[in-house]
């Protein structure tokens, strides 16, 4: 691995159904980021991880949960998947948080759709 | 809501052109970035700023800040068919999350 992955790279979804997307990076980088891009919004924060151990609440974190129990992984959960969930989920590592100086590395993304 | 907010939304120019794309936001910032995302693929960092620089620079690309005016540009030089992607600003507040604009799409046109 080099860098940071997802996985799956694509998904189709029932709705109601229980999703996990997979991140992980191998960087030892202690800040993680899931963000969701749809047209015409940009990107936008759902959760986030400064530290192994602990995750906050992004901008959109409704319906969404996180876990980062080490520091290379931090999986994203869809409970009971929802139409308006279908974006292109991406997942980013930074080497820390402090005053966000730090370069944010992405992921190639994963497309969920949910029908 | 959107921190940073990109001008033009799209923007298509010969190769060779210089392009500008614009970035303005609305409470003070530690810091800019700018982040590049071709098409499919995750973003790419580019350059970062920080609130009391003016002007860097970065082989092709200038990035200027007034944080009087709130808005920050930045200037792609001799533009490439490799430069067709969208760019992204992103800002920094005190909390330190990043918040990032809904991108200006650039296409150079051969």
């Amino acid at each position: 691995i080099a860098g940071i992955t997802q996985a799956p790279t694509s998904q189709i979804l029932a709705a109601g159904r229980r999703m996990t997307l997979r991140c992980t990076q191998d960087m030892r980088h202690n800040a993680m980021y899931w963000y969701r891009q749809d047209l015409g919004l940009g990107l936008r924060l759902i959760h986030y991880s400064n530290t192994a151990g602990t995750t906050g609440k992004g901008e959109v974190p409704d319906g969404y949960s996180v876990s980062r129990a080490n520091t290379d992984d931090f999986p994203l959960t869809l409970a009971s998947a929802v139409p308006s969930q279908t974006s292109v989920y991406f997942c980013a590592s930074s080497r820390t948080v402090a005053g966000g100086e730090d370069t944010q590395y992405f992921g190639p993304g994963t497309r969920l759709t949910v029908l | 809501s959107q921190q940073g907010e990109e001008d033009p939304q799209a923007l298509s120019i010969q190769e060779g052109e210089n392009a500008t794309m614009n970035c303005s936001y609305k409470t003070s910032i530690n810091n800019l970035q700018w982040y590049r995302q071709n098409s499919g693929r995750g973003l790419v960092h580019l350059i970062l700023i920080r609130s009391n620089e003016r002007e860097k620079h970065s082989g092709r690309l200038r990035v200027t800040l007034d944080t009087s005016k709130k808005s920050s540009s930045l200037l792609i030089t001799a533009s490439r068919a490799a430069d067709t992607a969208s760019y992204f600003c992103a800002t920094t507040k005190g909390d330190d999350k990043i918040i990032f604009g809904k991108g200006t799409r650039l296409h150079i046109l051969p």
